[in-house]
């Protein structure tokens, strides 16, 4: 079945610092990818996604690239600051349907 | 709008009680989900539902029931509590159409359950 995977937390980082949680999928077909940032007491939003091999999402600093042939969606931030504090989750949504496989989230603690 | 709303936000039950967690989104979605997170589990899909009369199940749907009679609606469900059902739930919901799985999904607040 479909899974995901990506870094287990919690990364401690200073303001400023530059981010990357790993993050790889297994999937038939060609899923769309997904992070989600959950902030302390909230729900889940969407933070960006890509929905072909080699698309670019990105929104608020953050990017990540769809590498087919390394199945990865790594999430980078070139400059951390404390406000993104949050809970990230790494999910894909298979062909055809419209449900998403997570991974487990990494939390990210930026200190000032 | 208010997008996707959850209720109630906490409750708690004691073990073989039975409850309703309900969701409501305004956006005209055909597609709804009801999640679990439970720590270092990230979530794990419960039902989902791909619009009104039709419902299916996902990955953990054991203990809950769920029916679809409007777009609007997608409650949840609790047979006989337990404390293994002890988590925080969201619902989501999508738009459809032929490329469903390029969408966003839009996750309501969450409800926070303690079963005793």
């Amino acid at each position: 079945g479909d899974s995901v995977t990506q870094m287990e937390g919690p990364v401690t980082l200073s303001e400023e610092a530059f981010l990357t949680i790993n993050c790889t999928y297994t999937a038939t077909g060609y899923p769309s990818l997904f992070w989600y940032v959950q902030y302390p007491g909230e729900g889940l939003q969407l933070l960006l996604k890509a929905t072909k091999a080699d698309d670019k999402g990105s929104n608020k600093g953050f990017e990540a690239t769809y590498r087919k042939e390394t199945t990865s969606f790594h999430l980078e931030k070139g400059s951390v600051q404390v406000s993104d504090s949050a809970v990230y989750f790494c999910a894909l949504s298979a062909s055809g349907y419209s449900t998403l496989t997570f991974g487990k989230g990494t939390m990210l603690l930026v200190s000032p | 709008n208010a997008g996707v709303t959850q209720t109630p936000k906490f409750q708690v039950l004691k073990t073989g009680q039975s409850m309703t967690l309900q969701c409501a989104q305004d956006m005209n979605h055909e597609y709804m989900s009801w999640y679990r997170q439970d720590p270092g589990m990230g979530l794990r899909l419960i039902h989902y539902s791909v619009g009104a009369g039709i419902t299916d199940q996902g990955e953990v749907p054991n203990g809950y029931n769920v029916s679809r009679s409007t777009t609007e609606d997608f409650p949840l469900r609790l047979l006989s509590a337990a404390p293994s059902q002890t988590s925080v739930y969201f619902c989501a919901s999508s738009p459809a159409g032929g490329t469903a799985y390029q969408e966003t999904q839009y996750f309501g607040p969450g409800t926070r359950l303690l079963v005793l």
